[in-house]
């Protein structure tokens, strides 16, 4: 079975780090694309950062460059998310989503709550 | 780079049509074959229903189609069941540097 299970999230307080990690099965990892989303509470979708299946182009979407790093190990069919100097607005259930179709997304986790407050 | 625009509401009777729109411009629906459809339950992960603009993943009903004229994509859902009652959300590709825009989302309900 195709499967994605993020993991890592929690509450966090402004200005503060933490590391998602999204666990791939059922697929060869090293041959796709992968994502990550976030949606706010009651709020819409919103694409974050992209990386090849080699690591060798990365994507994020603006108000995260700088403070969040995205990563892979293909070796461990694994794909993080560093998260540094957290904002209130970075609150969010956080997704894994695979690139399996062109330029969209085909596989998505379960997703991870990331609550970022004093 | 603002979210593609989407009706906040939509809605049909079992066995009837509706059809979502997804405004952008022309430096994302406008300019890329690349539209997405995503279904979302409450408090479930998104699915994909459409991709390229119209085409389905294995598995999804041919009741779902999807289609674009100039800045302008929609998703039809024909034969509404009560089980197509969600959120959709469409998503558009838009170049190198912001390479993805996902829309406001619809409510789809089923009378």
């Amino acid at each position: 079975e195709v499967q994605l299970v993020e993991s890592g999230g929690g509450l966090v307080q402004p200005g503060g780090s933490l590391r998602l990690s999204c666990a791939a099965s059922g697929f060869p990892f090293s041959n796709y694309w992968m994502n990550w989303g976030r949606q706010a509470p009651g709020k819409g979708l919103e694409w974050v950062a992209n990386m090849k299946q080699d690591g060798s182009e990365i994507n994020y979407v603006e108000s995260v460059k700088g403070r969040f790093t995205i990563s892979r190990d293909n070796a461990k069919n694994s794909l993080y998310l560093q998260m540094n100097s957290l904002r209130a607005e970075d609150t969010a259930v956080y997704y894994c989503a695979r690139g399996g179709v062109l330029h969209g997304f085909d596989v998505w986790g379960q997703g991870i709550m990331v609550t970022v407050s004093s | 780079q603002s979210a593609l625009t989407q009706p906040p509401s939509a809605s049909g009777s079992r066995g009837q049509s509706v059809t979502i729109s997804c405004t952008g411009t022309s430096s994302d629906v406008g300019g890329y074959n690349y539209v997405s459809w995503y279904q979302q339950h409450p408090g479930k992960a998104p699915k994909l229903m459409i991709y390229e603009v119209s085409k389905r993943p294995s598995g999804v009903p041919d009741r779902f189609s999807g289609a674009k004229s100039g800045n302008t994509a929609s998703l039809t859902v024909s034969g509404l069941q009560a089980e197509d009652e969600a959120d959709y959300f469409c998503s558009s590709y838009a170049g190198r540097i912001n390479p993805y825009v996902f829309g406001t989302g619809t409510k789809v309900t089923v009378l």
